[in-house]
């Protein structure tokens, strides 16, 4: 079965203190690992995919990155903005369709 | 680019009543999702269309919950009766097809049951 962990759970910041927010995962074979940032009340937006292990990709203050076994979302000199749920997924090869496995998400306030 | 919409956007209701929420993908997304998600959990997938057909509803309690997207295009999703545990933002998600591609969610529908 295909499970996702993410750590920690909530994370405060000062603005302008980086910092690393984890997601492990156990899959029989990785076809993708998707983030998401989810405002209150809204529904997950989409920030990055990533497909193999070494890739990373980046997308103003966050940098997501991918080993076999977890991925890193770094977050630099954040700003209150940045205050939202981090939500990590993977997508694993051979399921009957492209479900989206979450992780509980870490939420994540940049205090001013 | 118009998103997924969805409505309506809060329901209450009491158990053992029905409920049905709407879903509207992207244009041309072949693919929609229906996602429950449980207040401070990430969510959880219920049924997922191809066009307007079911490719994975193994989640879904089909003693209560239904779904159709008659068409292609626009899908319902049923809980009849509702029980207080299926209080839950239930979240659509289209997208363009069935491999890699990103799925984009809409705003979710905000169920209480009481």
């Amino acid at each position: 079965e295909d499970q996702v962990t993410q750590s920690p759970e909530a994370l405060r910041l000062q603005e302008g203190e980086s910092s690393s927010l984890n997601c492990s995962y156990t899959v029989s074979g990785l076809r993708g690992l998707f983030w998401y940032r989810q405002d209150p009340g809204k529904g997950p937006e989409f920030l990055f995919t990533l497909y193999s292990a070494g890739e990373e990709k980046e997308k103003e203050r966050l940098k997501a990155t991918l080993t076999k076994k977890e991925s890193f979302l770094h977050i630099t000199a954040p700003k209150p903005e940045d205050s939202a749920t981090y939500l990590c997924a993977v997508q694993a090869v051979g399921n009957a369709g492209n479900m989206l496995t979450f992780g509980g998400g870490t939420r994540l306030m940049v205090k001013p | 680019e118009a998103g997924v919409a969805q409505s309506p956007r809060y329901k209450i209701i009491e158990k053992r009543q029905s409920v049905a929420f709407w879903c509207n993908p992207i244009s041309g997304h072949a693919t929609l999702y229906w996602y429950q998600q449980i207040l401070g959990q990430g969510p959880k997938l219920l049924i997922q269309f191809q066009n307007n057909g079911v490719v994975d509803d193994s989640q879904l309690p089909k003693d209560r919950f239904s779904a159709e997207r008659l068409k292609g295009v626009d899908s319902t999703l049923k809980i009849q009766p509702a029980k207080l545990e299926d209080s839950a933002v239930y979240l659509c998600a289209s997208s363009l097809g069935a491999g890699r591609e990103t799925q984009y969610f809409g705003p979710g529908t905000r169920l209480l049951v009481l």
